[in-house]
């Protein structure tokens, strides 16, 4: 069984640029959530795409987007991005319904200068 | 809205002694709760889970009682090692979401020292 990958593992980028970040979903499952993670934080959630429709969207603006596939991987877009966007960017793939347990992908660390 | 509160670390403990994290929550529903695990350089691992008050979940001599009175669920271990060493995150779901919508804390830095 593949556990779920994230690419790049590391990225630099600077103010007003764009960036996408990959993520592919454990083998089977339907769901992908994203998550940012500020130093010193718990994640907070971005959204979750289901069978590749936007399932649920947490406190984030538009340039944050996102894109899942037939084959349930993957992207997360941020637009203009700005020096606060510098986080672990965390995807998490699962079944479908209640309480489906989350298995997480080891992070894409992004920084913005 | 929901919340997770946790208590600050960062926490240092010797070989063999015992655990205690504390979590309490704040949600309008029935959340189901979780502890998550956090090595260097690693994802978050689920550790245990609780969907219902007084359920109580346990994994790999952890474990976490779904306080729905006192709105909490504080992770436990009698006998911590080394290798226990992480970063642990106290998350909530809603009952009418499934676990990707998670609310977190801001995680619990566990050093223990041989």
């Amino acid at each position: 069984e593949t556990g779920v990958t994230q690419s790049p593992t590391h990225l630099i980028k600077t103010r007003g640029q764009q960036v996408t970040l990959r993520c592919s979903s454990q083998s089977g499952h339907n769901t992908v959530s994203w998550y940012q993670q500020a130093l010193g934080q718990g994640p907070q959630f971005i959204f979750q795409y289901y069978r590749e429709e936007e399932n649920g969207r947490g406190n984030f603006p538009p340039r944050f987007s996102g894109l899942q596939f037939p084959n349930y991987s993957s992207e997360l877009n941020v637009n203009a991005l700005e020096l606060d966007d510098s986080a672990l960017y965390l995807c998490a793939s699962s079944l479908a319904g209640g309480r489906e347990t989350q298995y997480f992908g080891p992070g894409t660390r992004l920084l913005v200068l | 809205g929901d919340s997770v509160t946790q208590m600050e670390g960062p926490v240092t403990l010797s070989e063999e002694a015992f655990l205690t994290i504390n979590c309490t929550y704040t949600a309008t529903g029935y959340p189901s709760l979780f502890w998550y695990v956090q090595y260097p350089g690693e994802g978050l691992q689920l550790l245990l889970k609780a969907t219902k008050a007084d359920d109580k979940g346990s994994n790999k001599g952890f474990e976490a009682t779904y306080r729905k009175e006192t709105t909490s669920f504080h992770l436990e271990k009698g006998s911590v090692q080394v290798s226990d060493s992480a970063v642990y995150f106290c998350a909530l779901s809603d009952r009418d979401t499934n676990a990707g919508k998670s609310t977190f804390g801001d995680g619990t830095t566990l050093t223990v020292k041989p």
